[in-house]
């Protein structure tokens, strides 16, 4: 099983300001399968980006992901009050599919 | 557009079987995607319990072993799920999504349906 570790646990930035996520992977993740999403509170998950680096539909440019092999990254560049939330990172390279623990988005 | 909506008792006692539907709408579960379903404990992560297709190829979550079942109702566009000898560690939100293939990722969720193990 692919164990996947988020950090940091909690992120407090301000809006307009650049946010980067990290998710490490106990074990190579093939192929780049994998895939961030964004959980507010109350709330079902929502696709961001997958295959690492391609964003879902409707998902706006300040967006972006990054990495390959057991290192990978979510970025925010400019924080909107909206996109304070939970991020997960999920790899499907293998079986089970894996969620990382999630990162906290705060102001 | 897609839609995913889950329904089931919000309630279910010890050792008893735990039994969701998924209706889908605006999309066709006979198509090519898989239909997944996946859990949230209160306050924690999400865990993945099998991605199925109407075809009847099913791909579960080891961890879950062999208490997992699902069917298929293609004229009423239902996935259901039971999930058999339930204990309190099985009290979650359960959302289901579509899959994009057996090991994918999920582009459409429904709004999940909060289930409680309790006597």
């Amino acid at each position: 099983e692919i164990v996947l570790t988020q950090s940091p646990g909690t992120l407090s930035l301000s809006p307009g300001e650049r946010a980067t996520l990290s998710c490490r992977a106990s074990q190579s993740v093939a192929s780049t399968y994998l895939a961030w999403y964004q959980q507010k509170l109350g709330q079902a998950p929502r696709l961001l980006i997958y295959d690492a680096s391609s964003r879902a539909t409707g998902i706006p440019d300040r967006f972006s992901g990054s990495g390959s092999g057991t290192d990978f990254t979510l970025t925010i560049s400019r924080l909107e009050p909206e996109d304070f939330a939970v991020y997960y990172c999920q790899q499907y390279a293998g079986s089970p599919i894996t969620f990382g623990q999630g990162t906290r988005l705060e102001i | 557009q897609v839609q995913l909506q889950e329904s089931g008792p919000g309630l279910v006692k010890p050792s008893e079987t735990l039994s969701l539907t998924c209706t889908v709408s605006g999309y066709s579960i006979s198509s090519s995607y898989y239909w997944g379903w996946i859990r949230q404990p209160p306050g924690k992560g999400l865990e993945w319990i099998g991605s199925f297709h109407s075809s009847g190829s099913t791909y579960n979550n080891p961890s879950l072993k062999s208490r997992v079942t699902v069917s298929v109702d293609t004229s009423k566009n239902q996935i259901s799920l039971s999930l058999s000898a339930v204990t309190a560690a099985d009290t979650a939100i359960y959302y289901c999504a579509r899959v994009r293939g057996a090991y994918y990722y999920m582009d459409v969720w429904g709004k999940g349906t909060t289930v409680t193990v309790s006597s």
